[in-house]
């Protein structure tokens, strides 16, 4: 699977959007780009994946840019409760048989 | 949501006691995995069984030990436990290539 570079953190106010960035310029054609998130001392939590189209759900948007090197996952109206650490994953549709590694992910800050 | 459960959510023991913590789930998933993360850290996988009778051992070099002789259980025993192994412990479980599902873990401590 490819590797995921994201920023330790980043700080979003209350109610604006939260736009949090992942590279992964070494992303093979047929390896989705996953999104899950970690609030404090809970599991974390799946969000969306996608492969080249945007995509969204009721949680989050995710935009992949045209050469799939990078994404971006958008929380559109962030609060204070989508304070928590995400992680940005990289892996095959058949990497089913390959455990989910986690890497330091970014911590967002939601500030009132 | 996801049914995933693990008991205890908290455990203090003292150092040489035999532990077992308990993950189960009621969605039928064939893949189930332990994770460890110390507090504020990365998450490192320490085992993950892919079918009954199936483990295998994660990245992450662990003292624990797993089984899964039924489908929906998934337990974890550390021997002899020691200060070295406080942390928290976390479960997951998936089938095919969907999404993960995480327990919300055991927070185990050793004295």
């Amino acid at each position: 699977d490819a590797k995921t570079t994201q920023p330790p953190s980043m700080d979003c106010a209350e109610g604006r959007a939260a736009n949090l960035p992942c590279n992964h310029s070494t992303i093979s054609g047929n390896e989705y780009v996953y999104w899950y998130r970690q609030i404090h001392s809970q599991g974390p939590q799946y969000i969306i994946h996608g492969l080249k189209n945007n995509e969204t759900n009721e949680m989050a948007s995710l935009i992949i840019t045209e050469d799939r090197k990078s994404s971006t996952l958008i929380l559109p109206h962030a609060t204070l409760r989508d304070t928590a650490v995400y992680y940005c994953i990289v892996r095959t549709a058949s990497s089913g048989n390959t455990p989910l590694v986690f890497g330091k992910g970014t911590r967002l800050s939601v500030i009132a | 949501e996801a049914d995933i459960y693990q008991t205890p959510r908290y455990l203090v023991i003292g150092t040489g006691k035999k532990i077992t913590l308990e993950c189960s789930q009621t969605m039928g998933h064939d893949k189930m995995y332990w994770y460890q993360q110390d507090p504020g850290m990365e998450l490192h996988l320490i085992h993950y069984s892919y079918g009954v009778n199936s483990t295998e051992k994660g990245d992450l070099s662990s003292e624990s030990t797993v089984s899964r002789i039924r489908t929906e259980h998934f337990p974890l025993t550390l021997e002899s436990a020691r200060p070295s192994h406080t942390s928290q412990y976390l479960c997951a479980s998936s089938v095919g290539n969907s999404p993960l599902h995480f327990g919300n873990g055991t927070r185990l401590t050793v004295t």
